[in-house]
């Protein structure tokens, strides 16, 4: 079975300080782990995958995600963050050889001007 | 990035009737796609996996005969709300994975929502 945590409803941080969003999964062997972000009354838009290789992921709008197999977390990070990434960002995690990804519950994030 | 879209956008009816709801990949096939669920602050709730040709999966507790999925084509899957509730009020998301490239890995592209709205 897979599951995803992610343990904060919420994160605030101030505009151009660096951010950090958690995420931990739980998979039979080995993970492919995602971020989508959320904007109000709109669909999930992709930010970034990790499947295999580097444990450092780029992805949209200077995010990145390090994966780290012995903590079993994915934490979605920004070097400084923007009013405009104020969103709602999910973790997903995916079983090698199954479609269905499993979400997390969401953390809301508020970049403070 | 692949593209997908979902019509309409938003739709409020009357108790009772049925609402179609339409998931399109643009610019890519689609093997499979998903029909998902999201009610206010809450993550996704995945309703059913479609996969063109056959029918679809449902997720323990979803009702199939209420809500209807059809995926006529590689580009197409619909969700049929049939005689909606009010308690069928809610955001629905539709999702899809590219057909090209290595199954396993392939991202899933989100269209952008409907919001259904039962009186």
């Amino acid at each position: 079975a897979q599951s995803v945590a992610q343990p904060e409803d919420q994160v605030n941080v101030a505009e151009g300080n660096p951010l950090t969003v958690k995420c931990t999964y739980s998979v039979s062997g080995n993970p492919y782990l995602f971020w989508y972000v959320q904007y109000p009354n709109r669909g999930l838009q992709f930010l970034l995958k990790y499947i295999t290789g580097d444990n450092l992921v780029k992805g949209s709008y200077g995010f990145e995600a390090e994966f780290n197999k012995s903590q079993t977390s994915f934490h979605l990070k920004k070097p400084s963050a923007l009013v405009s990434d104020s969103a709602l960002y999910f973790c997903a995690v995916r079983e090698r050889g199954s479609y269905i990804p499993t979400f997390g519950r969401g953390t809301s994030l508020i970049v403070h001007p | 990035g692949a593209v997908v879209s979902q019509h309409p956008s938003r739709v409020i009816c009357k108790s009772g009737t049925s609402v179609k709801i339409e998931c399109r990949s643009l610019d890519f096939q689609a093997t499979t796609m998903f029909w998902y669920r999201q009610f206010p602050k809450q993550s996704l709730m995945l309703m059913a996996t479609s996969n063109e040709g056959s029918k679809a999966t449902y997720e323990q507790g979803v009702e199939k005969d209420k809500f209807l999925i059809n995926h006529a084509s590689l580009t197409l899957s619909t969700l049929t709300v049939t005689s909606a509730h009010p308690e069928d009020s809610s955001f629905y998301i539709c999702s899809a994975i590219e057909l090209a490239g290595v199954p396993s890995t392939d991202t899933q592209y989100f269209g952008p929502g409907t919001r259904l709205t039962v009186l």
